[in-house]
């Protein structure tokens, strides 16, 4: 069964305390790896999409990296600012079933302190 | 922002009474999915569409139905509410499947007594 962990589920940080949030999966095939932010009340933000391991993306003070079986976002000097929970999916290679439909994780709840 | 919105932003019905959610595009997106979101899970799938009068089952689908007559709208209907639909609903759209992104709408809190 394919499966997202998200850990630790909620983190908080000193301004300027740089941390990485981690998303652990397992898939049959792995077709793309995607980072959402959502800040409360509000639809999930599209952050970044990864697809193969040793791919690395950056925007600001957010940077996300890939392994064969998880998933980091590294948050560099972080502000209060970033604060939001971060949301990892996956989406499987598609076999003729589900038309490689997102799995989720819980998400991790960052607060970023001044 | 992607052009996505949702209607009623909030409702607040009784069990047994017929509910039915909107999600509006003006992307031109093929692929259009209703998802819930409740505290201790992630986001799941409960029906998605891809294409005109084109939709399938996701995760959680017991209990929803959906129609898609025009590309731009994507209706969730629950026929008969019950206390445990009670969430938030978010519709997401994405140009195509395989390895494109989805982009979310506002989302509606639906609250059945």
């Amino acid at each position: 069964e394919d499966q997202v962990t998200q850990s630790p589920e909620a983190l908080r940080l000193q301004e300027g305390e740089s941390s990485s949030l981690n998303c652990s999966y397992t898939v049959s095939g792995l077709r793309g790896l995607f980072w959402y932010r959502q800040d409360p009340g509000k639809g999930p933000e599209f952050l970044f999409t990864l697809y193969s391991a040793g791919e690395e993306k950056e925007k600001e003070r957010l940077k996300a990296t890939l392994t064969k079986k998880e998933s980091f976002l590294h948050i560099t000097a972080p502000k209060p600012e970033d604060s939001a929970t971060y949301l990892c999916a996956v989406q499987a290679v598609d076999y003729g079933g589900s038309q490689g439909n997102l799995i989720f994780g819980k998400g991790t709840k960052l607060s970023v302190k001044p | 922002d992607a052009g996505i919105t949702q209607s009623p932003r909030h409702k607040v019905t009784e069990t047994g009474t017929p509910v039915t959610l909107r999600c509006h595009q003006t992307e031109n997106h093929r692929y259009m999915y209703w998802y819930r979101q409740d505290p201790g899970h992630g986001l799941r799938l409960i029906h998605y569409s891809y294409g005109v009068k084109d939709t399938d089952k996701g995760e959680v689908s017991d209990g929803y139905s959906v129609s898609r007559s025009k590309t731009e709208d994507f209706l969730l209907t629950l026929e008969s509410a019950t206390s445990s639909q009670t969430s938030v609903y978010f519709c997401a759209i994405s140009p195509q499947t395989g390895r494109d992104e989805q982009f979310f709408g506002p989302g509606t809190r639906l609250t059945v007594l």
